[in-house]
């Protein structure tokens, strides 16, 4: 395995508030974007991806927004649990081009 | 319905030797591809097979490294012979759909090389 986080950009919040984590991508012709969660010991795990066509997608408890204008790309996660606690990676492509993986935001979640 | 899986989970070697990785995608999946994450650093691309085929190995970083994927199955990436910066994790993924799609991870390969 592995211990993530080691001097990546960290945010800190209370379990029950909301996160925010954001990304800049720089590729603007990556028409595909993917969130990853990587917990410590194990491999990123796909939590929800959009396509350049959209501008929001929703899952469960978590909101992906793509501003292509800017090009940044944010996770919304709500009424963050201690068990959303990991590091979290972006991810770009363009076409069907490998994954640009970001360099990963650590989310600690405090009781 | 069993997941990628790597062998060794953590190779702990001296500059100098050879290692060997192991992947085993989920059964299936044509589409195979091994990253690298170098401590603290971000996830970075080095190759991917579609079936026994490399279709894109631009993410390598020298000839020290070698790829196979025999009959299309599992994947070994070795390393010969390991320099100190070849450590972090490396990671398999692998998927059905051409392209990326969504891609499952295994839980990576930690290699330290001293």
């Amino acid at each position: 395995g592995e211990s993530v986080g080691l001097h990546l950009p960290t945010l800190s919040v209370q379990e029950g508030d909301n996160s925010i984590i954001n990304c800049a991508y720089s590729n603007s012709a990556s028409d595909y974007f993917i969130w990853y969660k990587q917990e410590s010991g194990k491999g990123p795990q796909f939590i929800i991806d959009i396509r350049s066509n959209m501008d929001k997608r929703q899952g469960q408890r978590v909101t992906v927004l793509l501003n292509k204008t800017v090009k940044h790309l944010s996770l919304q996660i709500a009424a963050t649990q201690p068990g959303d606690s990991a590091v979290y990676f972006c991810a770009e492509t363009a076409g069907y081009s490998t994954l640009t993986f970001g360099k990963g935001t650590m989310l600690l979640v405090s009781p | 319905e069993a997941g990628v899986t790597q062998f060794p989970s953590h190779s702990v070697i001296e500059k100098g030797q050879t290692v060997t990785l192991r992947c085993d995608p989920i059964s299936g999946h044509d589409n195979l591809y091994w990253y690298r994450r170098v401590m603290g650093k971000e996830i970075k691309f080095l190759l991917h097979f579609v079936k026994e085929s490399k279709q894109d190995e631009s993410g390598m970083p020298n000839n020290r490294f070698l790829a196979e994927r025999t009959g299309g199955t599992y994947s070994t990436l070795k390393v010969q012979p390991a320099e100190l910066e070849d450590s972090g994790v490396y990671f398999c993924a692998s998927s059905q759909e051409v392209g990326v799609g969504e891609l499952f991870f295994g839980e990576g390969s930690r290699l330290t090389v001293l």
